[in-house]
């Protein structure tokens, strides 16, 4: 089975500061991977999505991600956060290959400091 | 545009009570359907994933249903809530024609007292 893995829990930074979300995966071939953002009590909000070609993608929010196959990678950052962006993140890619089903990481819960 | 839809969002309910959450998708048609369950620090659990009305594929084993009556409404219920049902509920959609992203509806806080 694919696996899709988040290995921080919390973070916490400064409003300013960069920031850098990490998300490993675990899969044979090349995969799709998204990361969404969820404020507290509610749903989830698409940031971006990887599918073939330009390995560094931009998405909303002014955040962007870089896959790294050679790291089975996906990193979220974001060069300069603001106290909005505090909330979970999480990190997701399909279950197996020909599915339409996705496996979410953990999530990791960012706390921005002013 | 797409919409999806989550009613109630909030529900308080005993155990050994019956439950009917419901889901509907507005601007798309033959969508993927999906529920999941989120607990506090575990994540999204998939429950249950539709391809289309009357086909529903369950994930886990679990106290829960789910039916898709029409193209674009997914119903999750239970006959006798436990407990262990508490959490929060999450409706999605995805186009139909695979390995696109899902979008969320704004989930429904079930608490089983």
């Amino acid at each position: 089975a694919q696996s899709v893995t988040q290995p921080d829990i919390h973070i916490t930074v400064s409003e300013g500061a960069s920031l850098e979300l990490r998300c490993n995966y675990s899969y044979g071939a090349t995969p799709y991977l998204f990361w969404y953002v969820q404020s507290p009590g509610q749903g989830l909000q698409l940031l971006l999505k990887y599918f073939s070609g330009d390995t560094l993608v931009q998405g909303i929010k002014g955040f962007e991600a870089e896959f790294k196959r050679s790291q089975s990678s996906f990193n979220l950052r974001k060069p300069s956060v603001h106290w909005s962006d505090a909330a979970e993140y999480f990190c997701a890619g399909p279950q197996s290959y020909n599915t339409d089903k996705l496996i979410f990481g953990t999530g990791t819960r960012l706390q921005v400091f002013p | 545009s797409q919409t999806i839809h989550q009613w109630p969002a909030t529900l308080v309910q005993p155990v050994g009570s019956p439950l009917s959450l419901e889901c509907t998708v507005e601007g798309t048609s033959n969508p993927n359907l999906y529920w999941y369950r989120q607990a506090a620090g575990r994540g999204l659990q998939l429950l249950f994933y539709s391809v289309g009305i009357g086909q529903i594929s369950s994930e886990v084993p679990q106290n829960l249903s789910a039916s898709r009556p029409q193209d674009r409404q997914f119903i999750l219920s239970s006959k006798k809530l436990l407990l262990s049902d508490s959490g929060f509920y999450l409706c999605a959609w995805s186009p139909s024609r695979g390995g696109d992203e899902q979008y969320f509806g704004p989930g429904t806080r079930l608490t089983v007292t």
